[in-house]
């Protein structure tokens, strides 16, 4: 079995202050794990995926995230944020072939 | 352009009356998926499929259909819609099963009303 558990539905950022999106999961197998970003209106777009190698990944927009096996947690970051990266967030785990789970989303605000 | 799509963006319908969405593929994508979106609950998998003629149940498959007849299409099928079915649905594919390095492409989505 996998899941995944995003901690806050919503997170509030300035402009150009850090942006910490926490992702923690659960899997019996090693996981692949992603982060999918949704503006709205609009279907997921991949951020950026860990499969094996590396645990430090970095995705497109200046995001990145850190694969941490002994936290089981895989937090999104982002040194600087930007208006146009008001979204939502989404971290899945895939601990097998066939399915792809989701958390339930974290809606990113920035502020000016 | 690779992409997912989805018809149609809305649909309003009435309780009972069956209907479908279809999703189509131009990436000749393996594996192909159902999800609805709900406020608070994130992406649930209703259907997915690994290949041509071969679907299995997600996590919250009563009430839905699905078919795999070819490749590229993947409709999704209400035979008897209730209220609780409204919802925002997302078709996805990807090259093989969700635990090889491609990514899910997703959809536009079809915001689907109930009444």
């Amino acid at each position: 079995a996998q899941s995944v558990t995003q901690l806050g539905s919503h997170v509030s950022v300035s402009e150009g202050a850090l942006v910490l999106l926490r992702c923690n999961y659960s899997s019996s197998v090693p996981p692949y794990l992603f982060w999918y970003v949704q503006y709205p209106n609009q279907g997921l777009q991949l951020l950026l995926k860990y499969t094996t190698g590396a645990t430090l990944v970095k995705g497109i927009n200046g995001f990145e995230a850190e694969f941490k096996k002994s936290e089981t947690s895989f937090h999104l970051t982002k040194p600087s944020a930007h208006m146009s990266d008001a979204a939502e967030y989404f971290c899945a785990v895939s601990a097998g072939y066939s399915t792809l789970t989701f958390g339930k989303g974290t809606m990113l605000l920035v502020s000016p | 352009e690779a992409q997912v799509t989805q018809n149609p963006r809305y649909l309003i319908t009435v309780t009972g009356k069956k209907l479908t969405v279809t999703c189509s593929q131009n990436m000749n994508h393996e594996y192909m998926s159902w999800y609805r979106q709900d406020p608070g609950l994130g992406l649930r998998q209703i259907y997915y499929s690994m290949n041509v003629e071969v679907t299995d149940k997600g996590d919250v498959p009563e009430g839905y259909k699905v078919s795999r007849k070819e490749k590229r299409n993947f409709p999704l099928i209400l035979e008897s819609p209730s209220p609780n079915q409204t919802s925002l649905y997302f078709c996805a594919s990807t090259q093989g099963g969700t635990g090889l390095n491609s990514p899910l492409h997703f959809g536009n989505g079809t915001r689907l009303t109930v009444t």
